[in-house]
């Protein structure tokens, strides 16, 4: 069985730049999260959808920060401009609303530099 | 304060060593909880939930303080492979909801 799928699995951009990363999640689950994992912050939960919906973005940065699902095999997470402060592993992870186990995708390793 | 605490070690013991990760959460009304395992450069992946009852599997015990809030992770007669950081994990209720990481606790067994 497919796992959650992430690409680019790298990028490296320059300041400015926007970057768009992008999730597939497991067939079924109905739960899609955004999270963000660096040395000094440890793994954030950026946003979270329930069934294609936008439950809880308070984690978002900022507005340079937004994510969308438009149907329940696919997400974007959109940074722009991209700062180097952003540079970070970003995962995205899906549920199925049962068991609480999340599945994570091999994440998006973003250098800006 | 972070809603989730765990000592983040490291953590460096010999093999065949029983070591013991502990993690408190501050939200008393949280439902689930569970242990992740993170192999550098990788995703997480689960390890175990955690029951209030406690449980186990193999050379693992994890057990729950619901009156302490307070979670414990018990690795009996460790491997080599047993090397990674340790991630308690706290789900706001057992169906949607958002889960939240502690920043791990990093173990290294030396041969």
């Amino acid at each position: 069985d497919a796992g959650v799928i992430q690409s680019p699995r790298h990028e490296v951009t320059e300041m400015g730049q926007e970057v768009t990363l992008r999730c597939k999640p497991i067939s079924g689950h109905n739960s899609l999260f955004w999270y963000r994992q660096t040395m000094m912050r440890g793994l954030e939960l950026l946003i979270y959808f329930n069934n294609n919906v936008p439950i809880d973005d308070s984690g978002m940065p900022e507005d340079r920060f937004s994510a969308k699902m438009p149907n329940a095999s696919f997400s974007t997470l959109k940074i722009q401009p991209s700062e180097p402060r952003d540079s970070a592993v970003y995962f995205c992870a899906s549920s199925d609303g049962y068991t609480g186990e999340l599945f994570f995708g091999e994440g998006s390793r973003l250098t800006v530099l | 304060r972070k809603e989730v605490e765990q000592d983040p070690g490291p953590f460096n013991v010999p093999e065949g060593a029983t070591v013991a990760f502990n993690c408190t959460y501050s939200n008393s009304a949280s439902q689930s909880f569970f242990w992740y395992r993170q192999d550098c450069r990788k995703e997480p992946k689960l390890l175990m939930s955690v029951y209030s009852s406690g449980n186990e599997d193999g050379r693992f015990t994890a057990q729950l303080n619901r009156a302490s809030q307070y979670i414990s992770l018990l690795i009996r007669d460790s491997k080599l492979s047993d090397s990674a950081t340790y991630l308690c994990v706290v789900k706001e209720n057992t169906n949607a909801g958002k889960s939240t990481f502690g920043d791990g606790t990093t173990l290294t067994v030396k041969p």
